[in-house]
Protein backbone atom coordinates (compact mmCIF):
# COMPACT_ATOMS: atom_id res chain seq x y z
CA UNK A 1 0.00 0.00 0.00
CA UNK A 2 0.98 3.65 -0.67
CA UNK A 3 1.93 5.96 2.01
CA UNK A 4 1.28 9.14 2.26
CA UNK A 5 2.29 11.04 -0.89
CA UNK A 6 3.58 14.48 -1.03
CA UNK A 7 4.36 17.07 -3.88
CA UNK A 8 6.59 18.55 -5.00
CA UNK A 9 9.45 17.56 -2.97
CA UNK A 10 11.65 20.66 -3.27
CA UNK A 11 10.74 23.99 -4.77
CA UNK A 12 11.94 27.66 -4.23
CA UNK A 13 10.19 30.66 -4.99
CA UNK A 14 10.76 34.42 -4.54
CA UNK A 15 9.60 36.83 -1.94
CA UNK A 16 5.31 37.74 -3.23
CA UNK A 17 5.19 34.73 -4.98
CA UNK A 18 2.40 32.17 -4.83
CA UNK A 19 3.01 28.10 -4.02
CA UNK A 20 0.73 25.27 -4.22
CA UNK A 21 1.53 21.88 -2.20
CA UNK A 22 -0.25 18.89 -2.69
CA UNK A 23 -1.04 15.26 -0.42
CA UNK A 24 -2.56 12.28 -1.06
CA UNK A 25 -3.28 10.50 1.90
CA UNK A 26 -3.08 6.49 2.59
CA UNK A 27 -6.31 4.91 1.08
CA UNK A 28 -8.79 4.37 3.45
CA UNK A 29 -7.89 7.64 5.61
CA UNK A 30 -10.61 10.54 5.36
CA UNK A 31 -8.72 12.80 7.60
CA UNK A 32 -5.71 15.00 6.21
CA UNK A 33 -3.45 17.26 8.56
CA UNK A 34 -0.93 20.19 7.29
CA UNK A 35 1.95 20.66 9.48
CA UNK A 36 5.05 23.61 8.98
CA UNK A 37 8.42 22.86 10.27
CA UNK A 38 10.71 24.84 10.54
CA UNK A 39 14.65 23.51 11.35
CA UNK A 40 14.92 22.91 15.12
CA UNK A 41 11.32 23.10 16.12
CA UNK A 42 8.76 20.54 16.40
CA UNK A 43 5.89 20.61 13.39
CA UNK A 44 3.07 23.39 13.56
CA UNK A 45 -0.54 22.90 13.10
CA UNK A 46 -1.90 24.84 10.27
CA UNK A 47 -5.16 22.84 9.01
CA UNK A 48 -7.24 19.71 9.41
CA UNK A 49 -9.57 18.40 7.00
CA UNK A 50 -12.06 15.82 7.64
CA UNK A 51 -14.21 14.69 5.13
CA UNK A 52 -13.79 17.82 2.78
CA UNK A 53 -14.24 19.81 5.68
CA UNK A 54 -12.11 22.34 7.32
CA UNK A 55 -12.20 20.85 11.26
CA UNK A 56 -9.26 22.77 12.73
CA UNK A 57 -6.89 25.50 11.96
CA UNK A 58 -3.81 26.91 13.39
CA UNK A 59 -2.38 30.20 14.05
CA UNK A 60 -1.53 31.02 10.36
CA UNK A 61 -2.41 34.35 9.00
CA UNK A 62 -4.82 34.46 6.05
CA UNK A 63 -2.21 33.93 3.19
CA UNK A 64 -2.41 30.26 4.11
CA UNK A 65 -5.34 27.79 2.90
CA UNK A 66 -6.52 24.78 2.07
CA UNK A 67 -9.41 22.32 0.79
CA UNK A 68 -9.56 18.59 0.09
CA UNK A 69 -10.84 17.11 -2.64
CA UNK A 70 -13.43 14.09 -2.97
CA UNK A 71 -11.05 11.71 -3.36
CA UNK A 72 -9.46 12.84 0.12
CA UNK A 73 -6.57 14.03 -1.51
CA UNK A 74 -5.63 17.79 -0.47
CA UNK A 75 -3.69 20.73 -1.46
CA UNK A 76 -2.20 23.59 1.07
CA UNK A 77 -1.95 27.21 -0.77
CA UNK A 78 0.54 30.03 0.70
CA UNK A 79 -0.14 33.17 -0.73
CA UNK A 80 2.28 36.40 -1.08
CA UNK A 81 5.45 34.30 0.17
CA UNK A 82 7.43 35.91 3.04
CA UNK A 83 10.77 34.64 4.06
CA UNK A 84 9.97 33.36 7.06
CA UNK A 85 7.56 30.93 5.08
CA UNK A 86 10.74 29.23 4.17
CA UNK A 87 9.91 25.29 6.02
CA UNK A 88 9.07 22.13 4.94
CA UNK A 89 5.21 21.40 4.89
CA UNK A 90 4.21 18.00 6.50
CA UNK A 91 0.89 16.59 5.18
CA UNK A 92 -0.54 13.96 7.75
CA UNK A 93 -3.65 11.59 7.16
CA UNK A 94 -5.38 9.81 9.21
CA UNK A 95 -8.41 7.93 9.80
CA UNK A 96 -9.45 10.80 12.52
CA UNK A 97 -13.37 11.45 13.12
CA UNK A 98 -15.95 11.34 15.74
CA UNK A 99 -15.81 8.58 17.87
CA UNK A 100 -12.20 7.10 15.85
CA UNK A 101 -10.03 7.04 19.14
CA UNK A 102 -6.79 8.21 19.44
CA UNK A 103 -6.04 10.63 16.43
CA UNK A 104 -2.79 8.89 14.98
CA UNK A 105 -1.00 10.66 11.84
CA UNK A 106 0.91 9.09 9.34
CA UNK A 107 3.47 11.60 7.81
CA UNK A 108 4.42 11.99 4.09
CA UNK A 109 7.87 12.92 3.09
CA UNK A 110 7.51 16.34 3.01
CA UNK A 111 7.44 19.26 0.84
CA UNK A 112 10.55 21.85 1.30
CA UNK A 113 10.02 25.48 0.28
CA UNK A 114 12.82 27.68 -0.10
CA UNK A 115 11.29 31.34 -0.30
CA UNK A 116 14.44 33.75 -1.86
CA UNK B 1 2.68 29.43 28.33
CA UNK B 2 3.43 26.46 25.67
CA UNK B 3 0.51 23.98 25.15
CA UNK B 4 3.27 21.43 24.64
CA UNK B 5 6.81 21.48 26.62
CA UNK B 6 9.71 19.54 25.75
CA UNK B 7 13.55 19.69 26.74
CA UNK B 8 15.39 20.08 23.67
CA UNK B 9 18.24 18.78 24.83
CA UNK B 10 20.39 17.14 23.30
CA UNK B 11 20.25 14.49 25.86
CA UNK B 12 23.40 11.77 25.86
CA UNK B 13 23.61 8.81 27.10
CA UNK B 14 25.77 5.33 26.51
CA UNK B 15 24.89 2.37 24.77
CA UNK B 16 22.67 0.29 27.04
CA UNK B 17 21.47 2.50 29.02
CA UNK B 18 17.47 3.80 29.87
CA UNK B 19 16.72 7.12 28.37
CA UNK B 20 14.16 8.96 29.38
CA UNK B 21 12.68 11.42 27.94
CA UNK B 22 9.78 13.91 29.65
CA UNK B 23 7.26 16.34 28.00
CA UNK B 24 4.46 18.51 29.93
CA UNK B 25 0.91 19.69 28.33
CA UNK B 26 -1.36 22.63 29.50
CA UNK B 27 -4.53 21.55 28.88
CA UNK B 28 -6.23 19.79 31.73
CA UNK B 29 -8.98 18.33 29.31
CA UNK B 30 -6.45 16.77 26.54
CA UNK B 31 -7.85 13.23 25.24
CA UNK B 32 -4.15 11.28 23.79
CA UNK B 33 -0.58 11.68 23.99
CA UNK B 34 1.80 10.39 21.26
CA UNK B 35 5.36 9.88 21.45
CA UNK B 36 6.66 10.14 17.50
CA UNK B 37 10.25 9.96 16.24
CA UNK B 38 12.15 11.98 13.64
CA UNK B 39 15.60 11.27 12.37
CA UNK B 40 17.75 14.18 10.65
CA UNK B 41 16.12 14.89 7.51
CA UNK B 42 13.17 12.68 7.62
CA UNK B 43 9.25 13.05 8.85
CA UNK B 44 7.83 11.81 11.87
CA UNK B 45 7.37 8.51 12.72
CA UNK B 46 4.82 7.19 15.47
CA UNK B 47 6.34 4.85 18.18
CA UNK B 48 2.91 4.77 20.15
CA UNK B 49 0.22 6.73 22.12
CA UNK B 50 -1.43 6.26 25.31
CA UNK B 51 -4.37 7.57 26.71
CA UNK B 52 -5.13 6.17 30.17
CA UNK B 53 -3.26 7.25 33.14
CA UNK B 54 -0.23 4.43 33.84
CA UNK B 55 1.99 2.76 32.01
CA UNK B 56 1.97 1.53 28.32
CA UNK B 57 4.92 -0.92 27.28
CA UNK B 58 5.68 -1.36 23.03
CA UNK B 59 9.44 -3.94 23.23
CA UNK B 60 11.56 -1.29 24.55
CA UNK B 61 9.85 1.58 25.00
CA UNK B 62 7.59 2.51 28.03
CA UNK B 63 5.35 5.71 27.56
CA UNK B 64 3.90 6.85 31.13
CA UNK B 65 1.52 9.40 31.98
CA UNK B 66 0.42 11.05 34.45
CA UNK B 67 -2.88 13.16 33.85
CA UNK B 68 -3.12 14.90 37.46
CA UNK B 69 0.71 16.19 37.04
CA UNK B 70 0.26 16.84 32.98
CA UNK B 71 3.13 14.90 32.32
CA UNK B 72 4.03 12.00 30.39
CA UNK B 73 7.06 10.15 30.17
CA UNK B 74 8.89 7.97 27.06
CA UNK B 75 11.39 5.44 28.85
CA UNK B 76 13.67 3.65 25.95
CA UNK B 77 15.55 0.72 27.56
CA UNK B 78 18.91 -1.05 26.50
CA UNK B 79 19.13 2.36 24.07
CA UNK B 80 20.90 1.77 21.01
CA UNK B 81 22.85 3.92 18.63
CA UNK B 82 20.35 3.89 16.06
CA UNK B 83 17.84 5.42 18.61
CA UNK B 84 19.47 8.34 18.06
CA UNK B 85 17.15 11.21 16.85
CA UNK B 86 14.62 13.72 17.66
CA UNK B 87 11.72 12.57 19.87
CA UNK B 88 8.50 14.56 19.43
CA UNK B 89 5.58 14.73 22.76
CA UNK B 90 2.42 15.51 20.80
CA UNK B 91 -1.27 15.94 22.47
CA UNK B 92 -5.20 15.85 20.84
CA UNK B 93 -6.11 18.64 23.09
CA UNK B 94 -9.71 18.22 24.23
CA UNK B 95 -12.95 18.77 21.70
CA UNK B 96 -10.74 18.98 18.62
CA UNK B 97 -9.36 16.86 16.23
CA UNK B 98 -6.15 18.58 15.83
CA UNK B 99 -2.48 17.71 17.45
CA UNK B 100 -0.08 19.88 18.83
CA UNK B 101 3.30 18.93 19.00
CA UNK B 102 6.38 20.17 21.18
CA UNK B 103 9.63 21.47 20.05
CA UNK B 104 11.28 17.79 20.56
CA UNK B 105 14.31 16.30 22.15
CA UNK B 106 17.20 15.14 20.78
CA UNK B 107 18.93 12.46 21.83
CA UNK B 108 22.38 10.83 21.31
CA UNK B 109 22.87 7.00 21.88
CA UNK B 110 26.71 6.77 22.49
CA UNK B 111 28.39 3.49 21.24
Amino acid sequence: DAGVTQSPTHLIKTRGQHVTLRCSPISGHKSVSWYQQVLGQGPQFIFQYYEKEERGRGNFPDRFSARQFPNYSSELNVNALLLGDSALYLCASSTAGPNTGANVLTFGAGSRLTVL
Amino acid sequence: QKEVEQNSGPLSVPEGAIASLNCTYSDRGSQSFFWYRQYSGKSPELIMFIYSNGDKEDGRFTAQLNKASQYVSLLIRDSQPSDSATYLCAVNPRGGFKTIFGAGTRLFVKA
